[in-house]
């Protein structure tokens, strides 16, 4: 069985522009979430999908986004980018939910904002 | 706010040596605990959860965890480490917001285990 795969591994991009970033669940998993990791903050939690509905949101501005379409496949987005945004965005599934059913995680998205 | 908190953030350690990191969260309600660990090159992957029952967690390659609600702590331990445990461990807390994805990670804990 495949496991959680992101796109693209790595990006680069400057101050102010905007970035989106795929995330492809085990197959049959429903819930996606994402995080940001940081040396400074370690790992944030920013948002979860269920079946293409946000279920909870972290403590991020607006200028993050997600959504999830009906192949459960999800995309985040950032808008305006910041060169506080550099971090590696990790991507996690599971079945239904965390308490019922394992996490998988992708291998996450490295941005860096120059 | 939720928060959860990790003693230690590098520990060295020979093979064969006894583990136990530690892991405190602030959160009054109910609450289902995580340990997760990162090995090099690899993805973050679940050592162990407690949602519910004995206190007393087992969870893969050797690791358990003991839930203590009166300390809010849910420390790992693992009774003689090898070479191949060299990573890093999060402690990550899920309180109140029911079957979600919504984790409140630890800061994280590197080991290095030494042949």
């Amino acid at each position: 069985k495949a496991g959680v795969t992101q796109t693209p591994r790595y990006l680069i991009k400057t101050r102010g522009q905007q970035v989106t970033l795929s995330c492809s669940p085990i197959s049959g998993h429903r819930s996606v979430s994402w995080y940001q990791q940081t040396p400074g903050q370690g790992l944030q939690f920013l948002f979860e999908y269920f079946s293409e509905t946000q279920r909870n949101k972290g403590n991020f501005p607006g200028r993050f986004s997600g959504r999830q379409f009906s192949n459960s496949r999800s995309e985040m987005n950032v808008s305006t980018l910041e060169l506080g945004d550099s971090a590696l965005y990790l991507c996690a599934s599971s079945l239904g939910g965390i308490i019922t059913d394992t996490q998988y995680f992708g291998p996450g998205t490295r941005l860096t904002v120059l | 706010a939720q928060s959860v908190s990790q003693h230690n953030h590098h520990v060295i350690l020979s093979e064969a040596a006894s583990l136990e990191l530690g892991c405190n969260y602030s959160y009054g309600g109910t609450v289902n605990l995580f340990w997760y660990v990162q090995y090099p090159g690899q993805h973050l992957q679940l050592l162990l959860k407690y949602f519910s029952g004995d206190p007393l967690v087992k969870g893969i390659k050797g690791f358990e965890a003991e839930f203590i609600k009166s300390k809010f702590s849910f420390n790992l331990r693992k009774p003689s480490v090898q070479w191949s445990d060299t990573a890093e461990y999060f402690c990550a807390v899920n309180a109140g917001s029911g079957n979600t994805g919504k984790l409140i990670f630890g800061q994280g804990t590197t080991l290095q285990v030494k042949p």
